[in-house]
């Protein structure tokens, strides 16, 4: 059973739609990270959200983080094909060991 | 590019062997995490060192072993080395010991492929 769980698993879409996805845990977070990861990379961090209700906003991405600490999600607004990639969401749990935990990502493709 | 080197980048080896995977973390990074990326696990933590010693483990195979040296570069070596074995290894830094405010930073990886 996977901590965090990420859906969809897998989104395609055209250009200009907007996009939500969704990372869920029964288990509370004292911070939670999104990452991106392309094809032949390491995931590169986008944000971190530590406090319930927040909202951080990147360009055309908007993460928020559930009043409970338990679940987040990251909306793109108008997707580019160069926001194609993995998304995964990585959390730490309270009094835990601080290793960030991985879902398994949503893999998105945005075509032109 | 997140200042994390990785070495090799591929390895093709046989079942049975031993292989060395190496890391130089981000300067200043005193934490170095391996992670193994597989396409039904997803990203799970191995191991954790933190300036030279063993700070916390997860899902690491008695097979499998890693150390942190002086220099902060680590290694992770991989024996008696199994088909299942075949994976993305991920080293990531950060500059502290708890990974939960601190981000992590990824090298490309090392892509294991066990014949």
């Amino acid at each position: 059973t996977q901590l965090l769980e990420q859906s969809p698993q897998f989104l395609s879409i055209q250009e200009g739609e907007n996009l939500t996805v969704y990372c869920n845990s029964s288990s509370v977070f004292s911070s939670l990270q999104w990452y991106r990861q392309e094809p032949g990379e390491g995931p590169v961090l986008l944000v971190t959200v530590v406090t319930g209700g927040e909202v951080k906003k990147l360009k055309r991405l908007t993460f928020q983080f559930g009043d409970a600490r338990k679940d987040s999600s990251l909306h793109i607004t108008a997707a580019q094909p160069g926001d194609t990639g993995l998304y995964l969401c990585a959390g730490v749990t309270t009094g835990g060991s601080y290793i960030p935990t991985f879902g398994r990502g949503t893999s998105l493709i945005v075509h032109p | 590019d997140s200042g994390v080197t990785q070495t090799p980048k591929h390895l093709i080896t046989a079942t049975g062997q031993r292989v060395t995977l190496r890391c130089s973390p981000r300067s200043g990074d005193l934490s170095v995490y391996w992670y193994q990326q597989s396409l039904d696990q997803g990203l799970q933590f191995l191991i954790q060192y933190y300036n030279g010693e063993e700070r916390a483990k997860g899902n690491i195979l008695e097979r499998f072993s890693a150390q942190q040296f002086p220099d902060l570069h680590s290694e992770l070596n991989l024996s008696s080395l199994e088909l299942g074995d075949s994976a993305l290894y991920f080293c990531a830094s950060s500059v502290e010991g708890t990974g939960g405010n601190s981000p992590l930073h990824f090298g490309n990886g090392t892509r294991l492929t066990v014949t």
